[in-house]
């Protein structure tokens, strides 16, 4: 188990809905990332934030947006979904935003599943 | 731009050793690390490097040039639950930020 917690763990939707996944990064960490891997393909990065702040963007598309709270914990919104959108999403955690050696430990993953 | 290549499968007997190589390409480079992620599972952290050299963490050992851009992961006494994909990742500074940027993975067949 590494601390980081994801819900919903499987979700499956409608093309053209809105879905909200939600994380609990590990206690005290301060930085948050979100990954999507599709099916047999690697992890994507798509957002990270630091302590309530966004900090880096990498592939995500405008009909995603994510954002960290005051508690840390971490949403990523999915709206206007479409079949291609089905992959598995990690949410992962780190102490900091950028010390060398900092580990990023990686939550279960949420199932999104578009039919 | 940020290139992370590996092999895309393997295969070795049990009790064996692989090497399995990642070379990379970033505008920034802040370490180098590799997870081991079983199928429609989590990535679980395998090892870290950021300077030259040999890391060795038990069955497991993580190589690093950084001049060369390229690093290997080494299993020794190979286990059928190492069967897995492995992931080679890099810590990539720009821009004020830092990302860590995975490669496609190295899919492990064990076989008996």
């Amino acid at each position: 188990d590494s601390g980081v917690t994801q819900t919903p763990k499987h979700l499956i939707t409608a093309t053209g809905q809105r879905v909200t996944l939600r994380c609990s990064p590990r206690s005290g960490d301060l930085s948050v990332y979100w990954y999507q891997q599709s099916l047999d393909q690697g992890l994507q990065f798509l957002i990270q934030y630091y302590n309530g702040e966004e900090r880096a963007k990498g592939n995500i598309l405008e009909r995603f947006s994510a954002q960290q709270f005051p508690d840390l914990h971490s949403e990523l919104n999915l709206s206007s979904l479409e079949l291609g959108d089905s992959a598995l999403y990690f949410c992962a955690s780190s102490v900091s935003r950028d010390k060398t050696g900092n580990t990023i430990y990686f939550g279960e993953g949420s199932w999104l599943t578009v039919v | 731009g940020q290139n992370i290549d590996q092999p895309t499968e393997m295969t070795a007997t049990e009790g064996a050793i692989v090497q399995i190589n990642c070379t990379y390409q970033t505008s920034g480079f802040n370490g180098l690390f590799w997870y081991q992620q079983h199928a429609g599972e989590a990535p679980t952290f395998l090892s870290y490097n950021v300077l030259d050299g040999l890391e060795e963490k038990g069955r497991f050992s993580s190589f690093l040039s950084r001049s060369k851009g390229y690093s290997y992961l080494l299993l020794k006494e190979l286990q059928m639950k190492d069967s897995a994909s492995y992931l080679c990742a890099v810590r990539d500074v720009g821009d004020s930020s830092y990302k860590l940027i995975f490669g496609s993975g190295t899919r492990l067949l064990v076989r008996p």
